[in-house]
């Protein structure tokens, strides 16, 4: 069963514009939200999270958008930029057990 | 700290053989992780471990893969026989379980099956 699901495989957009990576999640017991970002040959490093008693957390060009009534979640990237371009993952956990992820969304930035 | 540390980082088998891949995790890390990353489900989690006892291996596909932590900094995630469809990249990770945070990965051990 996939409890967190990332229905667009890929995306792209241009340099400088906002990239938005989606995130559904059907367990509510799930408290805490994770986005991870993968290069090729190299293991997700963390990039940004947020706990489930927030709607949204900033760090520099990225934002996490938490809706949970949707059980829905959103990273942006503004201004994109090429160097973002890598496979992002979302996650979710409760009481930071059973981590789980989705598919994952490739995202590409254009120059 | 090194990271977590995956060994090896390739490995390539012939069907019907064992195989074991090794994590060692972050020191002083509670929580260890292995992972399989597939094109369809993403990072698909196979078992965790809290405190070196195995919390959940419902993710484990089949008997024969089995997972160890004999203690806070080894653990073994072992396939046999070895069979082509499970050729994939593994990942380990692992926390420090006290509140919300993140996990750090190893770098991966890409296993192919012939």
């Amino acid at each position: 069963d996939q409890q967190v699901k990332q229905n667009s495989p890929s995306l792209s957009v241009q340099e400088g514009r906002i990239s938005i990576l989606n995130c559904d999640y059907t367990n509510s017991m799930f408290d805490y939200f994770l986005w991870y970002k993968k290069y090729p040959a190299e293991g997700p490093t963390f990039l940004i999270s947020i706990s489930s008693i927030k709607d949204k957390n900033e760090d520099g060009r990225f934002t996490v958008f938490l809706n949970k009534s949707a059980k829905h979640l959103s990273l942006h990237i503004v201004p994109s930029q090429p160097g973002d371009s890598a496979v992002y993952f979302c996650a979710a956990s409760h009481n930071n057990n059973d981590m789980r992820f989705g598919a994952g969304t490739r995202l590409t930035v254009k120059p | 700290d090194a990271g977590v540390i995956q060994s090896p980082r390739h490995e390539v088998t012939e069907m019907g053989q064992e195989v074991t891949l090794r994590c060692k995790p972050i020191s002083g890390h509670n929580s260890l992780f292995w992972y399989r990353q597939t094109m369809m489900r993403g990072l698909e989690l196979l078992i965790y471990f809290n405190n070196n006892v195995p919390i959940d291996d419902s993710g484990m596909p089949e008997d024969r893969f089995s997972a160890k932590m004999p203690n806070a900094s080894f653990s073994t995630l072992k396939i046999q026989p070895s069979e082509p469809r499970d050729s994939a990249v593994y990942f380990c990770a692992s926390l420090y379980r006290t509140m919300n945070t993140e996990a750090f990965f190893g770098q991966g051990t890409r296993l192919t099956v012939v």
